[in-house]
């Protein structure tokens, strides 16, 4: 079985602009979760999808934002992009709530 | 909110030593509790995952974390490091979303060096 696969692996932007990051989670699996990790701040939840839906929402501002397709693949987008925003991004899945999460191997971002 | 605690931005062992990495979680005792490792440039690869049937929990690689509840603790340990196990360890409880289901919760990590 595949793993959880993003794309891309890295990504270099300015200040100022957006970016999309896409991750394709495990086959069967519906619930796809984002975490931005950074040295400062450890691992932080960003949000989770279920079925297409937002089911959880960590707190971060409204410049992040995802969506997930009927085929469970999400996307995560960042508008206006700060230098804080640097970070590596992960995506995990899971088949259901009491299952592990499965991480893919990240993207990482780099605001300049 | 679930919160974790793990003691030690680092920890150094020799190779052939024991390993302890430590992990405190908030009073209130939660469903599911988690270590992950992660190795360089990779996601998180979960070790083993505690769901109250066992307060002794084995995991992958050798690795093993004991559940005490009268001390809010889910350390993790294995007998004998190896120098593959340099890695940057997490530890995670499941907390409750406002969406109603259960999303990990991450420590801040232990990274974990093994000298020859």
């Amino acid at each position: 079985k595949a793993g959880v696969t993003q794309t891309p692996r890295y990504l270099i932007k300015t200040r100022g602009q957006q970016v999309t990051l896409s991750c394709s989670p495990i086959s069967g699996h519906r619930s796809v979760s984002w975490y931005q990790q950074t040295p400062g701040q450890g691992l932080q939840f960003l949000f989770e999808y279920f079925s297409e839906t937002q089911r959880n929402k960590g707190n971060f501002p409204g410049r992040f934002s995802g969506r997930q397709f009927s085929n469970s693949r999400s996307e995560m987008n960042v508008s206006t992009l700060e230098l804080g925003d640097s970070a590596l991004y992960l995506c995990a899945s899971r088949g259901d709530d009491n299952s592990p999460l499965h991480f893919g191997n990240g993207t990482r971002l780099t605001v300049t | 909110a679930q919160s974790v605690t793990q003691l030690g931005s680092h920890v150094s062992v020799s190779e052939g030593a024991l390993v302890l990495l430590r992990c405190n979680y908030s009073s209130s005792v939660p469903p599911y509790l988690f270590w992950y490792v992660q190795y360089p440039n990779q996601g998180l690869q979960l070790l083993l995952k505690y769901t109250s049937a066992a307060t002794l929990v084995k995991g992958i690689n050798g690795f093993e974390a004991e559940f005490k509840k009268s001390e809010t603790s889910f350390h993790l340990t294995k007998p004998s490091a190896h120098m593959s196990d340099a890695a940057e360890y997490f530890c995670a409880v499941s907390d409750l979303g406002s969406g109603g289901s259960y999303i990990p919760t991450f420590g801040r990590g232990t990274s974990l060096i093994v000298h020859p």
